[in-house]
């Protein structure tokens, strides 16, 4: 089946550390995206690809990185520099990047900063 | 600038009651429009999506109408289940995705 896989789907990370997010799609779409999403809350997107070995910041990238080393894969990683990084984190794929394409979602994780 | 807005909730409604979430937008262009549903704990699955003016989009029983005269897309759904408790995001697309903040439908027995 095609789709989305994050993991894990439960994260736990002590201040001070960093930590990555794994982010994999089989769906051969070219953009992939993060968000990050507060109870309550909707969508803020962090960071985007349209493509391999590109990747540009979006609404709240301070404190994140990525990579797209390849196609089906676009880690984040959270950094010590993430003032409040607990929240719920969905990686989603399109087709294209722009465009009026749909965007398909994974299952999510949640990080907890203990 | 582009932009979504839809009903503040929670909505709460009795099982079998008819459904309305109202959802309107600006745009610079022609955008998809996408409702999106998001169950406890897990990621948003599409519902349901229409690419320009007058098309329905319809699945599980909802339906929306992309209507450009009043730049809206409310999703309808004529009975509700308890099944159907979830948040619903609207959502459009012009070269970037733009989310409403999404509106908690409870549905009680």
């Amino acid at each position: 089946d095609g789709g989305i896989t994050q993991s894990p789907k439960y994260l736990f990370r002590k201040e001070g550390q960093n930590v990555t997010l794994s982010c994999e799609q089989n769906l051969n779409h070219d953009a992939m995206y993060w968000y990050r999403q507060d109870p309550g809350q909707g969508l803020r997107l962090i960071y985007y690809s349209q493509i391999v070995n590109d990747f540009q910041k979006g609404d709240i990238a301070e404190g994140y990185s990525v990579s797209r080393e390849k196609k089906e894969s676009f880690p984040l990683t959270v950094t010590s520099a993430q003032k409040n990084p607990t929240a719920f984190y969905l990686c989603a794929s399109s087709k294209l990047a722009g465009g009026t394409d749909t965007q398909y979602f994974g299952p999510g994780t949640r990080l907890t900063v203990l | 600038g582009n932009s979504v807005t839809q009903m503040e909730g929670p909505v709460t409604l009795s099982e079998e009651a008819f459904l309305t979430i109202n959802c309107t937008y600006t745009a610079t262009g022609y955008p998809s429009l996408f409702w999106y549903v998001q169950y406890p704990g897990e990621g948003l699955q599409l519902l349901l999506k229409a690419t320009k003016a007058d098309d329905k989009g319809s699945n599980k029983g909802f339906e929306a109408t992309y209507r450009k005269e009043t730049t809206s897309f409310h999703l309808e759904k004529g009975s509700v289940q308890v099944s159907d408790s979830a948040v619903y995001f609207c959502a459009l697309n012009f070269n970037k995705f733009y989310f409403g903040s999404g509106t908690k439908l409870n549905v009680k027995p």
